[in-house]
């Protein structure tokens, strides 16, 4: 119940097109969805994040998209850059004895090719 | 403002040995967490303290595993007598009130030849 799904486990995009990644929770109380980039060596950055009461949240080329009945939301990349290319984690939080516990998925290594 | 320090970077014990690694939160941030992040997966949670209290271990294994956020100086995640399967790269991150946005440190990536 505490598990975040994501897929695909890997993404290999041409530069220009629309990386997608999904990912799929199970336990309705999660109240806010991260996502993080990581690149190789590096810590994970906080990118871009919606709460459930939110459907969509554009920051500039990236979109996610949360369906609250399907308990699923999305990672959408527009115009993708070499440059995007790292590993994606879709995260779900939820108020564990007054802070934030955050469950991540497994993961989603994108490639964008020149 | 320095982001999240931690290290060393990489460490390297042969099994049997002690490992600890340590963590300097962002300037400002009093609460820290530990992830555990084996090859290919994401990120474990592993332990919660705020200074001089740990609030959450729930996923801290129960043995050889301890951590500490004293009131001076970094928090520390000791591994005691390490294994094999200790190795993966372990992550600090801080946040400045309970409920905020954590943000990450560069790993530490440990090796147990």
């Amino acid at each position: 119940q505490q598990q975040v799904k994501q897929s695909p486990q890997s993404l290999i995009v041409q530069k220009g097109g629309i990386s997608i990644i999904n990912c799929a929770y199970e336990n309705t109380a999660f109240d806010y969805f991260p996502w993080y980039q990581q690149f190789p060596g590096k810590g994970p950055a906080l990118l871009i994040a919606i709460r459930p009461d939110v459907s969509e949240k554009k920051e500039g080329r990236f979109t996610i998209s949360f369906n609250k009945s399907a308990k699923q939301f999305s990672l959408h990349i527009m115009d993708s850059q070499p440059g995007d290319s790292a590993t994606y984690f879709c995260a779900a939080s939820m108020n564990s004895g007054g802070y934030q516990k955050v469950t991540f998925g497994t993961g989603t290594k994108l490639q964008v090719i020149p | 403002n320095a982001g999240v320090m931690q290290n060393p970077r990489h460490l390297v014990r042969r099994r049997g040995q002690e490992a600890r690694l340590r963590c300097s939160p962002m300037k400002g941030h009093s609460h820290v967490y530990w992830y555990r992040q084996l090859p290919e997966e994401g990120l474990k949670f592993m332990v919660y303290l705020q200074k001089e209290n740990i609030i959450d271990e729930s996923g801290m294994p129960k043995e050889r595993f301890s951590a500490e956020f004293p009131k001076e100086g970094p928090s520390i995640l000791r591994i005691q007598q390490v294994v094999r399967g200790d190795s993966a790269a372990y992550f600090c991150a801080s946040s400045p009130i309970s409920a905020g946005t954590q943000y990450f440190g560069p790993g530490t990536r440990l090796t147990v030849l």
